[in-house]
């Protein structure tokens, strides 16, 4: 199975400030990778897919990045609503696989 | 709007089964490739099974392979996971999302809990 290794875990940033998250396979992926967001007590929702693909209704300030093996996703301009629980997903083989989630909070 | 309902979960025994089914409207059905997805308890996520839209071709995480049966019937816009010989490790939220890849829309989950 491709492991998906996120960082950091967790993380706190104040408002309009811009946050990154990696994720690295254990494997060369070929842009076969999305980003979730989930929120307390909801389910995850989709923010890009393809690694660079903004969802539809996903505000501009998210994007994706990267390529091979390692993957980003930035915040920019914090905003308040964005707390939540970030996960990367792989899909380029069976079985897909997630990263274990990045917690983010407020400052 | 798209809209993913679960149904069916509950507290179970080890060894014994449940099915879960997940009610679609707001779109075709029957374009899109389903999944179920799991979330243990403050865990993080893991997929489960997903079907082509045709049903013909499904695809399980070796775990659940020989335990879980996903099906899908177009006429009533609905998806199942049919769960067989239950473990404790099954238990989780899961949930119903479209897609075969990546997983566009998601439903609220349905809480399967094992435990005798």
């Amino acid at each position: 199975d491709i492991q998906m290794t996120q960082s950091p875990a967790s993380l706190s940033a104040s408002l309009g400030e811009t946050v990154t998250i990696e994720c690295r396979a254990s494997e060369d992926i070929y842009n076969g990778l999305a980003w979730y967001q989930q929120k307390p007590g909801k389910s995850p929702q989709l923010l890009i897919y393809n690694a660079n693909s903004l969802h539809t209704g996903v505000p501009s300030r998210f994007s994706g990045s990267g390529s091979g093996t390692q993957y980003s996703l930035k915040i920019n301009s914090l905003q308040s609503e964005d707390v939540a629980s970030y996960f990367c997903q792989q899909y380029y083989d069976y079985p897909w696989t997630f990263g274990g989630g990045t917690k983010l909070e407020l400052k | 709007e798209v809209q993913l309902v679960e149904s069916g979960g509950g507290l179970v025994q080890p060894g014994r089964s449940l099915k879960l089914s997940c009610a679609a409207s707001g779109f075709t059905f029957s374009n899109y490739y389903m999944a179920w997805v799991r979330q243990a308890p403050t865990k993080g996520l893991e997929w489960v099974a997903y079907i082509s839209t045709g049903g013909g071709s499904t695809y399980y995480r070796d775990s659940v392979k020989g335990r879980f049966t996903i099906s899908r019937d177009n006429a009533k816009s609905t998806l199942y996971l049919q769960m067989d010989s239950l473990r404790s490790e099954d238990t989780a939220t899961y949930y119903c999302t479209t897609g075969g890849y990546y997983f566009d829309y998601w439903g609220q989950g349905v809480m399967v809990t094992v435990s005798s």
